[in-house]
């Protein structure tokens, strides 16, 4: 019983384009949402979160946006960079309180 | 501020055999987290510590892994005997009181390797 998806694999993007990763949760009682980037032999890193409130949340070159109805999360990364080519997870806090990933987008920028 | 850290970086055993991973939490962090993650997947959680006391060890094989926390800091998991399907990175994280709204903050992880 997946709760967070991710159905995108992969992704490749060109220096200097938009990002944008999607993630789609089951359960609607579900109201705080993060992600987190993860680089070969590293753990994950905390990027950005939002609460089930909120509709946008933005830092810098990432936000992220929170559609209820539809269950989906997405980040956007402008302007997309080299550096920014990681593995990106979603992830949900559950009614129990403990973080449920989805699977990751590997995301590949190219120069 | 020091990190999470965690030993040892790799590990290759045989099935059957046993093997010890140790974990310590960024300091004054109360709740500890091991998670698993299979290649390809995200991390799946095995066991939550709030200081020495376990939160949520569902999802814990527990006819083969244990952990523990002794002191409320260090933790040690152990998968003993080990099969094929354990092989994995092993993830250890923690955060401030594990209230929820709290982001985590992982070590680099074990790569387990079992032959």
């Amino acid at each position: 019983d997946q709760q967070v998806k991710q159905n995108s694999p992969s992704l490749s993007v060109q220096e200097g384009r938009i990002s944008i990763l999607n993630c789609d949760y089951t359960n609607s009682m579900f109201d705080y949402f993060l992600w987190y980037k993860k680089y070969p032999a590293e753990g994950p890193t905390f990027l950005i979160s939002i609460s089930s409130i909120k509709d946008k949340n933005e830092d810098g070159r990432f936000t992220v946006f929170l559609n209820k109805s539809a269950k989906h999360l997405s980040l956007h990364i402008v302007p997309s960079q080299p550096g920014d080519s990681a593995v990106y997870f979603c992830a949900v806090i559950n009614y129990g309180q403990n973080f449920v990933f989805g699977p990751g987008t590997r995301l590949s920028v190219l120069p | 501020e020091a990190g999470v850290a965690q030993s040892p970086r790799y590990k290759i055993i045989e099935k059957r055999q046993s093997v010890a991973f140790w974990c310590n939490p960024i300091s004054g962090h109360a709740t500890l987290y091991w998670y698993q993650q299979i290649l390809g997947q995200g991390p799946k959680l095995l066991i939550q510590f709030q200081n020495n006391g376990v939160v949520d060890d569902s999802q814990l094989p527990k006819d083969r892994f244990s952990a523990e926390r002794l002191k409320g800091v260090d933790s040690t998991l152990k998968i003993q005997p080990a099969k094929l399907e354990d092989s994995a990175v092993y993830l250890c994280a923690s955060s401030h009181d594990g209230q929820g709204r709290e982001k985590l903050f992982f070590g680099s992880g074990t790569q387990l390797s079992v032959l």
